[in-house]
């Protein structure tokens, strides 16, 4: 079964920086684009970040442009998301979705699996 | 960026209604437009994928349409278990974009 979980959230301080993992099985990973989206307490979805099958393509949000970085690591089956500077509007739910369908890029995406999550609280 | 608007935000239904919600682009976004499902407490689900295919395993009383920018999402008999919020997302361009999503309630 196809299978992503994060891991890496927590409480930390305004400014101060955070590393999320994703970590992907029952799956080729090194085949399939993957996702970061957020969720805010009691609002909507908000794409984060992707990166292609390959590396060869990265996007971000407008909201986290220059502070956040994905990256993977086809060989641990694993995808992460640097987070820097970070903002109390930052604190949210950080999900980890891998692409329906194998070597898209990150602007084909669709989000066909998703994990459960791990939350990151920015606050003093 | 590309914005999607949904309508409504939420709405109150009978068991077995039908139900429509409409998701509007501010650009052509031809029929690169996906529908999730979120329970409470849950990761979103994918429903549809290219406005108007179904996802494995998903009930046939899903479906969606349209094209450009006008889009719709329809369960033809709505059940208990569809209580959720429903959103919209477009891949035409990156940034990739959400709808502010549907609430759905059992009226």
């Amino acid at each position: 079964d196809v299978q992503v979980v994060e891991s890496g959230g927590g409480l930390v301080q305004p400014g101060r920086s955070l590393r999320l993992s994703c970590a992907a099985s029952g799956f080729i990973f090194n085949d399939y684009a993957m996702h970061w989206v957020r969720q805010a307490p009691g609002k909507g979805l908000e794409w984060v970040s992707g990166i292609s099958w390959n590396s060869d393509s990265v996007g971000y949000a407008d909201s986290v442009k220059g502070r956040f970085t994905v990256s993977r690591d086809n060989a641990k089956n694993s995808m992460y998301l640097q987070m820097n500077s970070l903002r109390g509007d930052d604190t949210a739910l950080y999900f980890c979705a891998r692409d329906l369908t194998a070597y898209n890029s990150v602007r084909g995406a669709t989000l066909a699996y998703w994990g459960q999550g791990t939350q990151v609280t920015v606050s003093s | 960026d590309i914005q999607l608007t949904q309508s409504p935000s939420s709405l109150s239904a009978s068991v077995g209604d039908r139900v429509t919600i409409t998701c509007q682009a501010t650009q052509d976004i031809r029929e690169y437009l996906n529908w999730y499902q979120q329970k409470p407490g849950q990761a979103p689900r994918l429903l549809l994928y290219d406005a108007s295919n179904l996802q494995a395993g998903v009930p046939s009383r899903f479906s969606g349409g349209g094209s450009g920018t006008d889009f719709t999402f329809i369960i033809s008999s709505l059940q208990p278990e569809d209580i959720a919020t429903y959103y919209c997302q477009q891949y035409d361009n990156v940034p990739l974009t959400f709808g502010g999503g549907t609430k759905v309630e059992i009226k």
